[in-house]
């Protein structure tokens, strides 16, 4: 049962509109991740966050932006959506134990920008 | 550059069998290593993991096996089981070197497993 909940599971949504997609998780994780992925490839970091008030951007640009106000929430914002966009977003969390903290993902958000 | 490479995009075995699913990285910095199995419409669920100091990890049904000099890894399932048919990730971290990026994960594009009953 997951304990990092994403929401919505799936987003259809016209070009230029603005989106939040929601992440929260009730392990009291420190560490929260949104990767990106699309069919068939890798997961791209595009943000982390090791703690209230603490946001990095990942490796791969992006252009959305994250905001962590509480531990237990990390909502990604896409100010325009646009086609480029649509893909799949995985929000996950770790604990503070080191090597022995594996990612814990949520079920993610499909979103299609039209 | 793809720093965390699976090579074979499918693989099918027969139930009862042994699935063998490999990783091969380029990165000499990465001390630790994951696998992730994925369902469809489901998020990346943690399998096992293994770090550099040791070339063998064991949990149930599935060992991971690690290389270092040829910076290949392995995932061994056996006996397979339908139920683990589902996309396997490689993911791959430097956690050794301190900095805001020791806990990030490098992942491979997947393994998708197919077990036949």
């Amino acid at each position: 049962e997951a304990d990092i909940y994403q929401t919505p599971r799936y987003l259809v949504i016209g070009t230029g509109k603005k989106i939040t997609l929601e992440c929260s998780q009730t392990m009291g994780h420190d560490k929260m991740y949104w990767y990106q992925q699309d069919p068939g490839m890798e997961l791209h970091l595009i943000h982390y966050s090791y703690g209230v008030n603490s946001t990095e951007k990942g490796d791969l640009s992006s252009e959305s932006t994250v905001s962590r106000i509480r531990t237990e929430h990390f909502p990604l914002t896409l100010e325009s959506a646009r086609p480029s966009h649509t893909s799949q977003y995985l929000c996950a969390s770790s604990g503070n134990r080191g090597l022995g903290s594996p990612l814990h993902f949520g079920n993610g958000t499909r979103l299609t920008v039209t | 550059d793809q720093q965390v490479k699976q090579n074979s995009p499918s693989l099918s075995v027969q139930e009862g069998r042994i699935s063998i699913l490999n990783c091969d990285y380029t990165n000499s910095m990465f001390d630790y290593f994951l696998w992730y199995k994925k369902y469809p419409a489901e998020g990346p669920t943690f399998l096992i993991s293994i770090s550099s100091i040791k070339d063998k990890n064991e949990d149930g049904r599935f060992t991971v096996f690690l290389n270092k000099s040829a910076k290949h890894l392995s995932l061994h399932i056996v006996p397979s089981q339908p139920g683990d048919s589902a996309v396997y990730f490689c993911a791959a971290s430097a956690q050794g070197y301190s900095g805001a990026g020791s806990y990030q994960l490098t992942f491979g594009k997947g393994t998708k497993l197919s077990v036949i009953p």
